[in-house]
């Protein structure tokens, strides 16, 4: 079984700071790794994801993650943030495995909250 | 319309009523899943339908009832709830039932039951 840990519930930061959201996970077998982003009043959207080649991947609007499999870790970071980023962000996970149903397991959330 | 579109927005019903949630998606996917949102909580899967078949059922008590008549529809019905159902239901979509694809969320149905 896996399981999604976001260790802050909440993140301030000022408008153009640099911010990291942290997720750590948990899994006996291989994992794809994912960040989702739920604007106020809106369903998720994919932010990034990582499956497989270069650990560190990009999402088109300046985010980035880096998968760390020793420390089982898929942080995310953003160089300065703009007052539109605020949102809450979903770490989730999924079973490489074969028997998969498409299933994601989710961490609880962080709110990110940008101050100008 | 495009993406996933879910009615109603909002919903309130009384633990002895029947309701139905309604999702639709735009996209030409083949599978479609059903989540529920509480406050303080992770989203949890309750349904996954791939081409119209149930994939996975993840333990959800039976007062939910899913359906799927086609790959672009998606229903929940809902009867004889109680309030700690009361929550945000998100439907989503992918391509394919994959563990690596990427899920098209709607903006979900706000869910109180009195």
């Amino acid at each position: 079984a896996q399981s999604v840990t976001q260790l802050d519930s909440q993140v301030p930061v000022f408008e153009e700071a640099p911010v990291e959201l942290r997720c750590n996970y948990s899994s006996s077998v291989s994992v794809y790794l994912f960040w989702y982003v739920q604007y106020p009043n809106q369903g998720l959207q994919l932010l990034l994801k990582y499956l497989s080649g270069s650990t560190l991947v990009e999402s088109i609007n300046g985010f980035e993650a880096e998968f760390n499999k020793s420390q089982t870790s898929f942080h995310l970071r953003k160089p300065s943030v703009h007052i539109s980023d605020t949102a809450e962000y979903f770490c989730a996970v999924s079973d490489q495995g074969s028997s998969n149903t498409g299933k994601l397991i989710f961490g609880q959330g962080t709110t990110l909250q940008v101050k100008p | 319309e495009t993406g996933v579109t879910q009615t109603p927005r909002h919903l309130v019903m009384g633990m002895t009523n029947k309701k139905s949630l309604k999702c639709e998606q735009h996209l030409g996917h083949n599978a479609m899943y059903w989540y529920k949102q509480s406050a303080k909580k992770p989203l949890e899967l309750m349904f996954v339908y791939s081409l119209e078949e149930r994939v996975e059922n993840n333990s959800v008590p039976s007062r939910f009832s899913p359906e799927c008549p086609n790959s672009s529809h998606l229903f929940l019905h809902l009867h004889t709830l109680q309030p700690e159902d009361s929550a945000l239901y998100l439907c989503a979509s992918s391509q394919e039932i994959w563990s690596g694809e990427t899920q098209y969320f709607g903006p979900g149905t706000r869910l109180l039951v009195l």
